[in-house]
């Protein structure tokens, strides 16, 4: 079973430069998410959503766009990379329209911005 | 203020060894609460969840403490494999899932 699969697994860009990181799950749920983890900081939100074609701004969602359109992918849009944009990224999905149960993260994805 | 805080420890026990964890949440209004492992360089993984009457599964127990605000995980019997990061994660609203930064634990032989 693939669950959620997330890629690149690695990338660096240089300030200033776009890229995607796409999210796709193959288990039918309806919430998906996005987070950055950061040394000391925790998992915190970027955005999420609760099903093809909503969205929602989670905690931290500046400098990132995301859409949804299919129950599937949920790609994740850095618009004019910076180096606070540094971190690892998870995506994540859930059951349900929420995260009221298990949430099921992908392996991540490990960006550096020079 | 963090909605949710851990002691990042780390915490280092001898195999064998009983150890705990606690984590405390802001919100008085959060409705689920769940313990995850992490280990290095990869992604989380549910552990638990944590229900108010607290609950067990085999050598870890899990309590919740509304009246306090606060989970807490027990870990009975620490095996080398035990060693992770331990993040607590509390929901409150229909979206909002807060994670802890998590607490590091490693089992010496």
């Amino acid at each position: 079973n693939a669950g959620v699969t997330q890629t690149p697994k690695f990338q660096v860009l240089k300030t200033g430069q776009s890229m995607t990181l796409q999210c796709a799950q193959d288990m039918n749920h309806e919430y998906m998410s996005w987070y950055r983890q950061d040394p000391g900081m925790g998992l915190r939100l970027i955005h999420y959503s609760v099903g093809a074609g909503i969205t929602d701004q989670g905690e931290v969602p500046n400098g990132y766009n995301v859409s949804r359109s299919t129950t599937e992918d949920f790609p994740l849009r850095l618009l004019s990379a910076a180096p606070s944009q540094t971190s690892v990224y998870f995506c994540a999905s859930s059951r349900g329209r929420g995260p009221t149960g298990e949430l099921f993260f992908g392996e991540g994805s490990r960006l550096t911005v020079l | 203020r963090k909605e949710v805080e851990q002691d990042p420890g780390p915490f280092n026990v001898p195999e064998g060894a009983t150890v705990a964890f606690n984590c405390t949440y802001s919100n008085s209004a959060s409705q689920s609460f769940f313990w995850y492992r992490q280990d290095c360089r990869k992604e989380p993984k549910l552990l638990m969840s944590v229900y108010s009457s607290g609950n067990e599964d085999g050598r870890f127990t899990a309590q919740l403490n509304r009246a306090s605000q606060y989970i807490s995980l027990l870990i009975r019997d620490s095996k080398l494999s035990d060693s992770a990061t331990y993040l607590c994660a509390v929901r409150f609203g229909a979206n909002n899932l807060f994670f802890g930064t998590g607490t590091r634990l490693t089992v010496i032989p």
